[in-house]
């Protein structure tokens, strides 16, 4: 069946615009995460959904990124004013149920790169 | 804070059981145990988790010390494909997990 699809795979963009990233989780999944992968490094969680509501946001970096999922469905990743360090994979889950415990699907990210 | 600690590497040999080690000493007692694997250019992929009893699925096996301080993934007979970043991470649900640096496994052929 189809997994967690992201687009795009990849986005080279300049300094200071603003980008939009896309996840479209499992179909049926209620729980959608965002992370960030930065070379090298693990994954660092930035935001939760349990339907199109974000209970926990806390890894969130800066007033720049914002997030918003419809529908309990599509979900999008808005950096405003990008900056250098903001390059890194951006990596989509989901999962059938976060009351109960169930694993991460993930997609295969959105490499973003930062001129 | 990942809270969980790994060797930074491992190497091992094709068809051979390799074992990933992870220490979590300060684990509450609702906190499970996650593995998720990366093979490279991909996200991450769920391997296998546990509480306090032993699990075995069709990937792997988790091994949980008694006191739970410490876990070990086993995989029975390493395939090329294998070879990956591996995370233990713990978590309570399925909820923000915080994935440390992980173990990188090299197979050999």
């Amino acid at each position: 069946g189809a997994g967690v699809s992201q687009s795009p795979s990849n986005k080279v963009t300049e300094k200071g615009k603003d980008v939009e990233l896309r996840c479209d989780p499992i179909s049926g999944h209620t729980a959608l995460y965002w992370y960030r992968q930065r070379l090298g490094q693990g994954l660092e969680f930035l935001i939760y959904f349990q339907g199109n509501s974000a209970p926990d946001k806390s890894g969130l970096p800066s007033d720049r990124f914002s997030a918003e999922r419809t529908g309990e469905s599509v979900s999008t990743l808005t950096i405003q004013r990008t900056q250098q360090e903001d390059s890194a994979v951006y990596l989509c889950a989901s999962s059938l149920d976060p009351g109960m415990w169930q694993p991460q699907h993930f997609g295969d990210g959105t490499r973003l790169s930062i001129l | 804070d990942a809270k969980t600690t790994q060797p930074n590497s491992m190497e091992s040999n094709e068809e051979e059981p390799v074992h990933l080690p992870c220490n979590h000493s300060t684990i509450s007692g609702t906190d499970y145990i996650h593995w998720y694997r990366q093979l490279p250019s991909q996200g991450p992929e769920y391997v296998i988790h546990g509480l306090t009893s032993n699990v075995n699925n069709r990937m792997a096996s988790l091994a949980i010390a008694e006191d739970r301080k410490s876990s070990t993934l086993i995989l029975h007979r390493a395939t090329l494909r294998d070879a990956a970043v591996y995370y233990c991470i713990r978590a309570q649900g399925a909820q923000k997990l915080v994935f440390g640096q992980g173990t990188r496994l090299t197979i050999n052929p």
